[in-house]
């Protein structure tokens, strides 16, 4: 069965910093790998996603993700933290026969002024 | 573009009632799922459908029934409410009977509470 960890349930960085939300995940064939945000009293929104070919891949509002296939991990970054990315974070990974969507814990990120 | 629906966004029901939470989606995906939300636990799947008349089991299906009688609507039913049944619920949808590359989409979503 696929799994995703995501380290630190909650996060602070000060505005301007940089953002780093750890996901790591196990799954026995080359996954579809995600991340999707969540603000308060809202659904989850795609924030980018890894399917096939260039590892890096650039999502909304900033963010990136790598694929490291070695590492087994699809870290979320962006450079530069604004007060709005305030939000909570989701890794998710799809199974190979596509019909489930497995999620991390969450990483709840805090934007200090 | 309404995309995908959900109601109520809040209800109360007390141990051992009915409901039924209601999921439309007017994007003609045939892929639809339930999830529910709890803290420190991301979301996990309680049920999911590929097409009308298709339905199968998430990761946590205990307590839940479901239906696809059309494309668009996909309704999650709790026989007799339980206390651990308290959680924000999620309908996501998406293309291909979800062996797309593409993300789900999710509605806002339905906060349950049980007393």
């Amino acid at each position: 069965a696929q799994s995703v960890t995501q380290l630190g349930s909650h996060v602070s960085v000060s505005e301007g910093a940089l953002v780093l939300l750890r996901c790591n995940y196990s799954s026995s064939v080359p996954p579809y790998l995600f991340w999707y945000v969540q603000y308060p009293n809202q659904g989850l929104q795609l924030l980018l996603k890894y399917t096939t070919g260039a590892t890096l891949v650039k999502g909304i509002n900033g963010f990136e993700a790598e694929f490291k296939k070695s590492e087994t991990s699809f870290h979320l970054t962006k450079p530069s933290a604004h007060m709005s990315d305030a939000a909570e974070y989701f890794c998710a990974v799809k199974n190979n026969a596509g019909n489930m969507l497995t999620f991390g814990g969450g990483t709840r990120l805090m934007v200090k002024p | 573009n309404a995309g995908v629906t959900q109601t109520p966004k809040f209800q109360v029901l007390k141990t051992g009632q009915s409901m039924t939470l209601q999921c439309a989606q007017d994007m003609n995906h045939e892929y639809m799922s339930w999830y529910r939300q709890d803290p420190g636990m991301g979301l996990r799947l309680i049920h999911y459908s590929v097409g009308a008349g298709i339905t199968d089991q998430g990761e946590v299906p205990n307590g839940y029934n479901v239906s696809r009688s059309t494309t668009e609507d996909f309704p999650l039913r709790l026989l007799s409410a339980a206390p651990s049944q308290t959680s924000v619920y999620f309908c996501a949808s998406s293309y291909q009977g979800g062996r797309s590359t593409d993300g789900y989409t999710f509605g806002s979503g339905t906060r349950l509470t049980v007393v």
